[in-house]
């Protein structure tokens, strides 16, 4: 049970390229989310899905799109990388939206130049 | 609008020396309150969840206490293995998703 994965671990972009965060769950969980984590500022949700077929919003989304794939797969992808997107990308799942515990991937740090 | 708290920014003990992180938050309607440690370079794992003020939960020598406007992560006599940082958040009962407000951490270092 690998729990959730991410895709790269580590990616360095120039302003205005485009590229796609992957993450994966092997829980059989329902609802997957996407966060960033940034000194000072916490962990802030950015896209979720509560269940396959649906997408939302949520506090950070400017600048991201996302897609779910599969029950499994949820894709963050970043159009036209912008130096306000240096993060730390998280993924996390869990059994459903009405769950509370989510469980998190081990991250993607990403530096946008 | 909802809010999390923590307190202090960073914490140093010596191994031993039993000590207590706070977690303050403001939401409208509680439905969960959550504790998660998170190592360098790693994502949060998950430590507890409470429900209610009143509510305890232990594991190892972290034991987590909720009030209703509070909670504490008190740690027993640490070791270095303790040291991580230490995450609060809170979901409301409206907030849509499963949405998660975060508090900004308690950095815990634990000294042999």
């Amino acid at each position: 049970n690998a729990g959730v994965t991410q895709t790269p671990k580590f990616q360095v972009l120039k302003t205005g390229q485009s590229m796609t965060l992957q993450c994966a769950q092997d829980m059989n969980h329902n609802s997957m989310y996407w966060y960033r984590q940034d000194p000072g500022m916490g962990l802030r949700l950015i896209y979720y899905s509560a269940s396959e077929g649906t997408t939302d919003k949520g506090e950070v989304p400017n600048g991201y799109n996302v897609s779910r794939l599969n029950k499994r797969e949820f894709s963050l992808r970043l159009e036209s990388a912008a130096p306000s997107q240096t993060s730390v990308y998280f993924c996390a799942s869990s059994p459903s939206y009405n769950t509370d515990t989510q469980y998190f991937g081990p991250g993607t740090r990403l530096t946008v130049l | 609008e909802d809010q999390v708290t923590q307190s202090p920014e960073a914490l140093r003990l010596q191994e031993g020396e039993s000590s207590s992180l706070n977690c303050s938050y403001t939401v409208s309607g509680l439905r969960g309150l959550f504790w998660y440690r998170q190592d360098p370079g790693k994502g949060p794992e998950f430590l507890f969840t409470l429900y209610s003020a009143g509510e305890e939960k232990e594991k190892e020598r972290l034991k987590a206490t909720l009030t209703k406007k509070e909670s504490f992560l008190h740690i027993t006599a640490p070791k270095p293995e303790d040291s991580a940082t230490y995450l609060c958040a809170v979901r409301g009962v409206y907030n849509q998703g499963g949405k998660l407000i975060f508090g900004q951490g308690t950095e815990l270092s634990v000294k042999p």
